[in-house]
């Protein structure tokens, strides 16, 4: 079966630019979106079909998809972006998330 | 904007059936997006269940198809979850969430979620 992997945790000093990763088999042949998860919150959609942002979600996250890997970028990273992140992808008509990546702004 | 909210009971013994609603709002549930169900274990990642289209189509994750059934009332603009025979393993908040049909699939609008535990 299909398989995204993140890495576990990803770390930022505030203002600088984190980049998470987002692996899996010919993954650039496929729409990649990804959603932030605050704690005791729902998912949020950040990215969708690798690099759109969707109405309300800050210029500072940028998306790309190549190969085998998907990147989700925060410029100038905010305190406020501290979170869980998780991709998304579909394939042989089942959804995939990738294992999530805890990202800590310190 | 998309509103949609789970209900359900919060509480189940093991072997029992959970039954599930998505009440959907702003939007009309035929007007080409799919309802997936995801859930996610306490301090886990999010796994997704399945999902249908207004007509009555079902995509499933296969670790979980033997035991679900997922259905909708466009009527009622809501849509259903039925998992049989819960286990402890069960136990997660449970999401609905709109899916754009085609092009990723991607979920754009997400309910709060709602705990089930399963205990005995």
């Amino acid at each position: 079966s299909y398989e995204l992997i993140q890495p576990p945790s990803v770390s930022v000093s505030p203002g600088q630019t984190a980049s998470i990763t987002c692996s899996g088999d010919k993954l650039g042949d496929r729409f990649a979106s990804w959603y932030q998860q605050k704690p005791g919150q729902s998912p949020v959609l950040v990215i969708y079909q690798d690099r759109k942002r969707p109405s309300g979600i800050p210029e500072r996250f940028s998306g790309s998809n190549s190969g085998n890997t998907a990147t989700l970028t925060i410029s100038g990273t905010q305190a406020l972006d501290e979170a869980d992140y998780y991709c998304q992808a579909w394939d042989s008509s089942t959804v995939i998330f990738g294992g999530g990546t805890k990202l800590t702004v310190l | 904007q998309a509103q949609l909210q789970e209900s359900g009971p919060g509480l189940m013994k093991p072997s029992e059936t959970l039954s599930l609603t998505c009440a959907v709002s702003n939007y009309s549930i035929s007007s080409g997006y799919y309802g997936g169900w995801i859930r996610q274990p306490p301090g886990k990642g999010l796994e997704w269940i399945g999902s249908i289209y207004h007509s009555g189509s079902t995509y499933c994750n296969p670790s979980l198809k033997s035991r679900v059934t997922i259905s909708v009332d466009t009527s009622k603009n809501q849509f259903s979850l039925k998992l049989n025979s819960v286990t402890a393993a069960d136990t997660a908040v449970y999401y609905c969430a709109r899916q754009k049909d085609g092009s990723g699939y991607y979920f754009d609008y997400w309910g709060q979620g709602i705990l089930v535990t399963v205990s005995s």
